[in-house]
């Protein structure tokens, strides 16, 4: 399967835990999204990579969350100290140009 | 600031019978738009875009989409439906050249098909 390949697909944890969450790209894609979509919302963009650089970060992406992609590779996501407001589905794209984004099937985060 | 707007929340239809799915976005220029299928528990999977030229797009699953500047809209049609297109679907704007690489999603149609 050559698809966007995302680690954990669930993940429970209490609140005031740290959790990471891995994103395999498409190999030949060098641009890695991050979004976040809550019940009964459209995805909303949380940062974007091109290669290893980050070149992009919303509003939303708040000091508790961190993103890399080392080697322009699989890209992390870490929040710290979980809140319950940050239970969501966290999905992962990518592309090789503008014109289309390959999404993963999320990690959906559970915080209790 | 670019914005999509998806008016019905939730749709239900027969199966067999068309289908027609409202989006209309807000964006200073023409932008690249979007529509995106969403299975429960799953991720998003592309059905069409259009960037420019004919405004009426083909995409997979027999879905089709018409570019109106005038009404700013980018409506979703299926002929018959079919009992597996129920699902969540997203119509979406952007990106956009020099001003930004991110998606702007609306806030989902959800579609029940009635056997």
């Amino acid at each position: 399967d050559t698809g966007v390949s995302q680690n954990p697909r669930h993940k429970i944890t209490k609140r005031g835990q740290n959790v990471t969450f891995r994103c395999d790209p498409i190999s030949e894609h060098n641009r890695l999204y991050w979004y976040r979509q809550t019940l009964g919302q459209g995805p909303e963009f949380l940062t974007y990579f091109q290669n290893e650089a980050q070149l992009e970060k919303s509003r939303l992406l708040s000091d508790r969350f961190s993103a890399e992609r080392p080697k322009g590779s699989f890209s992390t996501l870490e929040i710290q100290r979980t809140e319950q407001g940050d239970s969501a589905m966290y999905l992962c794209a990518s592309s090789w140009d503008i014109t289309e984004a390959f999404f993963g099937q999320g990690t959906r985060l559970t915080v209790v | 600031a670019q914005s999509v707007t998806q008016p019905d929340i939730h749709i239900t239809v027969s199966e067999g019978a068309s289908l027609e799915l409202r989006c209309n976005y807000s964006y200073g220029a023409t932008p690249y738009l979007f529509w995106y299928v969403q299975s429960p528990g799953q991720g998003l999977q592309l059905l069409l875009k259009y960037f420019s030229g004919d405004t009426l797009v083909q995409g997979i699953k027999g879905f089709e989409a018409e570019f109106k500047r005038s009404q700013s809209s980018f409506n979703l049609r299926k002929p018959s439906v079919h009992w597996s297109d129920a699902a969540e679907y997203f119509c979406a704007v952007g990106p956009f050249t020099g001003g930004g690489n991110k998606l702007t999603f609306g806030t989902g149609t959800q579609l029940k098909v009635e056997l």
